[in-house]
C-alpha cells in the first residue's frame, strides 16, 4: 500500500512569485486535504477537497488555491508569495469524507522558504 | 469552535520509563474526536491513537494509552516503555463529529526525548 507522496521535498521562492505543491493519496482515499505547519506550531488547516471540491476552508486568503485530479491527487497553489508563506505544507488523505473517527495519513511535507 | 492546549512544551524521559503527555481541550460540539500524533524530525505526522467522545472504555495501541477525562476536558498520551525512537514531537488534536465539521484543530505539541 503506497502511502501519501508530497513533492517537491524543498522549495526555494521569492517574494511575489507563486508556488504549486503536489500530492498524491494513499491508495483508497478520495479525501485530501492541507495543512500549513510554521515552525514551532502546530499544522493549521488550508482547505479540504472531495471528489474534486472543495468542501472546508480554513482561514487562509484567496491566494491559497488547490485542485484536485479524478485520480484523487492535489495541488496546492499559492499566488503572491509573502514571507509569512515560509512553512511546511501537509498533505493528509483519508477515506470517506474526511469526517468523524477517520485519522488523516499525512505525507513527509513540502519545506518552503520564502525570501 | 475547538482549542487544545499542551502546556508542556518539551519533557525528557529515561529509555524503558513511562511518559504522560498533557492535552486539554475546548468545544461547544457535543460529540467529537480526539487524536495524537507523532511528528519526527523527517517532518511526517504519523498517526498513533484515537478516541471518541463518546466511547466508555480509554484507548489503547499497543504502548500508547489515552487517559480520557471527559469531565475534566483532558486527554493526555501515555507512552509505556519508552524507547530511542519515540524521540519525536506529539501532537494533540480535535475533529468535532458532524456532517461539515472536517478540520483538525492541533496543539502546539509537545517535543519528547528519550536518553539512553
Amino acid at each position: 500500500e503506497t502511502g501519501v507522496t508530497q513533492s517537491p521535498t524543498h522549495l526555494i521562492k521569492t517574494r511575489g512569485q507563486q508556488v504549486t505543491l503536489r500530492c498524491s493519496s494513499q491508495s483508497g482515499h478520495n479525501t485530501v486535504s492541507w495543512y500549513q505547519q510554521a515552525l514551532g506550531q502546530g499544522p493549521q488547516f488550508i482547505f479540504q477537497y472531495y471528489r474534486e471540491e472543495e468542501n472546508g476552508r480554513g482561514n487562509f486568503p484567496p491566494r491559497f488555491s488547490g485542485l484536485q485530479f479524478p485520480n484523487y491527487s492535489s495541488e496546492l497553489n499559492v499566488n503572491a508569495l509573502e514571507l509569512d508563506d515560509s512553512a511546511l505544507y501537509l498533505c493528509a488523505s483519508t477515506p470517506g469524507g474526511g469526517l468523524g473517527n477517520s485519522p488523516l495519513h499525512f505525507g513527509n511535507g513540502t519545506r518552503l522558504t520564502v525570501t | 469552535a475547538q482549542k487544545i492546549t499542551q502546556t508542556q512544551p518539551g519533557m525528557f524521559v529515561q529509555e524503558k520509563e513511562a511518559v504522560t503527555l498533557d492535552c486539554t481541550y475546548d468545544t461547544s460540539d457535543p460529540s467529537y474526536g480526539l487524536f495524537w500524533y507523532k511528528q519526527p524530525s523527517s517532518g511526517e505526522m504519523i498517526f498513533l491513537i484515537y478516541q471518541g467522545s463518546y466511547d466508555q472504555q480509554n484507548a489503547t495501541e499497543g504502548r500508547y494509552s489515552l487517559n480520557f477525562q471527559k469531565a475534566r476536558k483532558s486527554a493526555n498520551l501515555v507512552i509505556s516503555a519508552s524507547q530511542l525512537g519515540d524521540s519525536a514531537m506529539y501532537f494533540c488534536a480535535m475533529r468535532g463529529i458532524r456532517s461539515n465539521d472536517y478540520k483538525l484543530s492541533f496543539g502546539a505539541g509537545t517535543t519528547v526525548t528519550v536518553r539512553a
